[in-house]
C-alpha cells in the first residue's frame, strides 16, 4: 500500500534554533518527493520537489534530503522564525500519475519567541 | 497574477442537503486536482481534470461525490446527500501540466463544510 508517514506529529522549538522533520514512504513507483508549508488556513505552498536522482535541495532557510534507498526524506530548517509555525506536508508522487500524490498528515511546527 | 480562487470560503450545510462548491484555477493551467483534508488527517486526493481529457475519478469515495470543469476551466465539486463525515476542508489546486517531475500544483485557500 502507498502510504507516507511523518515524524514528529509536532514539534515545539525556540526561535533561532534548528529543526529537523521526517518523511518515511512506501510509494512505489517513485516519482518525486515533495514538501509543503501550510499555514493555517491557507492552501500548501510548494517548498521543494526533488526527483530519485535528487540528494538534496534547498529553499532559502529549507533544505530537503532524499534517500531513495531507504525511502526516506528530512526538511531541515536553519535559524527558525515564528513565521516558520505551519504544517509541514511530506507529498510522494507516483510515476507517470499527475494526480495520484501520495500526501502524509504533516507536522505541525511551532516556533516559540 | 491570481492564484487559485474558491468559494465559498465556509459552508455549513444541514445532513442531507446538497452542496456546490468551486474553484477557479489559475489562467492557462490545464491540470485540475480536487482534495479533501479532514480534521487531523493528511489531504486525500479525489478527482483530476486533465485538458480536455476523461478525468480520473479514482478517489471520489462515493457516488455522491461529483465534479465538473466548464470549458477547460473552473470546476464544481458537488456533495449530494451530505454527510457529518463530510465535514472537511475541500482544497483545489492546478498545475500547468500534469505527471511531469517538476509541476508544481498551486493550492486554493480551500473551502471548509461543516454538515451539522
Amino acid at each position: 500500500k502507498n502510504q507516507v508517514e511523518q515524524s514528529p506529529q509536532s514539534l515545539i522549538i525556540l526561535e533561532g534554533k534548528n529543526c529537523t522533520l521526517q518523511c518515511n514512504y512506501t510509494v512505489s513507483p517513485f516519482s518525486n518527493l515533495r514538501w509543503y508549508k501550510q499555514d493555517t488556513g491557507r492552501g500548501p505552498v510548494s517548498l521543494t520537489i526533488m526527483t530519485f536522482s535528487e540528494n538534496t535541495k534547498s529553499n532559502g532557510r529549507y533544505t530537503a534530503t532524499l534517500d531513495a534507498d531507504t525511502k526516506q526524506s528530512s526538511l531541515h530548517i536553519t535559524a527558525s522564525q515564528l513565521s516558520d509555525s505551519a504544517s509541514y506536508i511530506c507529498v510522494v508522487s507516483t510515476y507517470n500519475q499527475g494526480g495520484k500524490l501520495i500526501f502524509g498528515q504533516g507536522t505541525e511546527l511551532s516556533v516559540k519567541p | 497574477g491570481a492564484g487559485v480562487s474558491q468559494s465559498p470560503s465556509n459552508k455549513v450545510t444541514e445532513k442531507g442537503k446538497d452542496v456546490e462548491l468551486r474553484c477557479d484555477p489559475i489562467s492557462g493551467h490545464t491540470a485540475l486536482y480536487w482534495y479533501r483534508q479532514s480534521l487531523g488527517q493528511g489531504l486525500e486526493f479525489l478527482i483530476y481534470f486533465q485538458g480536455n481529457s476523461a478525468p480520473d475519478k479514482s478517489g471520489l469515495p462515493s457516488d455522491r461525490f461529483s465534479a465538473e470543469r466548464t470549458g477547460g476551466s473552473v470546476s464544481t465539486l458537488t456533495i449530494q446527500r451530505t454527510q457529518q463525515e463530510d465535514s472537511a476542508v475541500y482544497l483545489c489546486a492546478s498545475s500547468s501540466r500534469a505527471g511531469g517531475v517538476t509541476d508544481t500544483q498551486y493550492f486554493g485557500p480551500g473551502t471548509r463544510l461543516t454538515v451539522l
